[in-house]
């Protein structure tokens, strides 16, 4: 579900090193994942996505990986650069009302230090 | 290709004064549209959706509202602005499942 009331967790990364962005969900039916960068002043875009029928999908150097049992999504960012540095979110699909709706977590703050 | 506008980008107006703002998909037709709002440094709060003309959903009470004229314009609007509804107000759409796409957003600061 969403937590918009609580401050963005960071995190810090070396330029060239790989990062790990992780992600709680908590509708164990939520069949659909997506991954979205926002960088500041701009609106969230797409990263990458993942059905639940997968546990791991791989894109240009990102990966995510999902794990139902403990309802657990992360991404992962292989040789991390400064363009890198956002805002990262993760969103679940639950079906509610007759409309299908993202719910979106807290977010992490990416920052690359060069 | 598909395309989603906002505007204005950003808007500064006194506390009391009315709000519009509008959003506008090209390239599809019967997208569900969504308004979010996200705090400075905070994550995305769902404000209304929209599955159809005329069809709106309020996720969380409060002095704004939403209008769907148009099967893809999509307008939050208010009478009397708060201090409390600055913020980045983003628009998206998506077709029914999958993906959904953002629009640029617009910064509202009320003073």
């Amino acid at each position: 579900g969403e937590s918009v009331g609580l401050h963005l967790p960071t995190l810090s990364v070396q330029e060239g090193d790989n990062s790990i962005i992780n992600c709680a969900y908590s509708n164990s039916a939520s069949d659909y994942f997506i991954w979205y960068k926002q960088e500041s002043g701009k609106g969230p875009q797409f990263i990458i996505d993942i059905r639940s029928n997968m546990d791991k999908r791989q894109g240009q150097r990102v990966t995510v990986l999902l794990n139902k049992t403990v309802k657990h999504l992360s991404l992962q960012i292989a040789a991390t650069q400064p363009g890198d540095s956002a805002v990262y979110f993760c969103a679940e699909n639950s079906i509610q009302t007759g409309a299908n709706n993202l719910f979106f977590g807290t977010g992490t703050r990416l920052t690359v230090i060069p | 290709s598909q395309t989603i506008h906002q505007w204005p980008a950003t808007l500064v107006q006194p506390v009391g004064s009315p709000l519009s703002l509008e959003c506008t998909v090209e390239g599809t037709s019967n997208p569900n549209l969504y308004w979010y709002r996200q705090a400075a440094g905070r994550g995305l709060q769902l404000l209304f959706y929209s599955i159809g003309i005329d069809q709106i959903s309020s996720e969380v009470p409060q002095n704004l509202s939403a209008s769907r004229p148009q099967d893809r314009q999509f307008i939050l609007s208010s009478k009397k602005l708060l201090l409390s509804d600055s913020g980045f107000y983003l628009c998206a759409w998506r077709p029914g499942y999958g993906e959904q796409f953002f629009g640029p957003g617009t910064r509202l600061t009320v003073l």
